[in-house]
């Protein structure tokens, strides 16, 4: 399995729910990364796993809490979110993120989300 | 700051014509850099990376340290290079450029 899959596809959301947003990779790989990118924008990154910790927070806002239960899984806790958070989030993979070799990451389709 | 710069929103060209993809950096040391395209519903994906110096799907990037600059070029550009091209610099994170456009035309 060479894919990394998000679900779901699309989230439609109120500002007062509670939803989660999960990522899947079953490469081996050891680091796992979430984006959020906007219309005609290039993605932009929220946080890095790295060997299940996590390493990389870019000053993300807390209704944003990120999970990574195990090496396979990434799992993004969304909470009192706000209209403009709406964008597509993207998660992605790499072997790792420590060496040149380890640097191709590999993104999912991403999941919709619309916050009303 | 390291930054990307990909100062063209839009490159349109006609089937058959050479592309070229503009991409400056700024960073002092020895940078990783890549190019990532996303074509129309699909998900972002690697297209090219200095250090395997390889041409994939016709296309080629030539990292030059001197101009800063890691140009996407083509020869010979075909519809289905239609996409959203990327260039990235790998620091402890993905550096993307704004992106540019290309829409190849019969």
């Amino acid at each position: 399995d060479t894919e990394v899959t998000q679900t779901p596809k699309h989230l439609v959301m109120g500002m007062t729910n509670k939803k989660s947003l999960k990522c899947e990779q079953h490469m081996g790989h050891r680091a796992m990364y979430w984006y959020k990118q906007k219309a005609k924008k290039p993605p932009e990154l929220m946080f890095v796993y790295s060997y299940e910790k996590l390493s990389i927070n870019e000053s993300v806002p807390s209704r944003f809490s990120p999970e990574c239960p195990n090496s396979s899984l990434l799992n993004l806790h969304l909470h009192a979110l706000q209209p403009e958070d709406s964008a597509l989030y993207l998660c992605a993979s790499s072997q790792g993120n420590r060496a040149p070799s380890s640097y191709e990451q590999y993104f999912g389709p991403g999941t919709r989300l619309t916050v009303t | 700051a390291q930054r990307v710069t990909q100062p063209e929103k839009l490159l349109s060209v006609f089937k058959g014509a050479p592309v070229e993809l503009k991409c400056n950096y700024s960073y002092s040391g020895s940078p990783e850099l890549f190019w990532y395209v996303q074509y129309s519903r699909q998900r972002l994906q690697l297209l090219l990376r200095h250090i395997s110096r390889e041409s994939i799907k016709g296309f080629t990037a030539d990292l030059n340290k001197g101009e800063t600059s890691f140009h996407l070029k083509k020869p010979f550009a075909q519809e289905e290079d239609s996409a959203m091209y990327y260039c990235a610099l790998m620091r402890y994170k993905l550096i993307f450029g704004a992106g540019t456009r290309l829409a190849v035309h019969p």
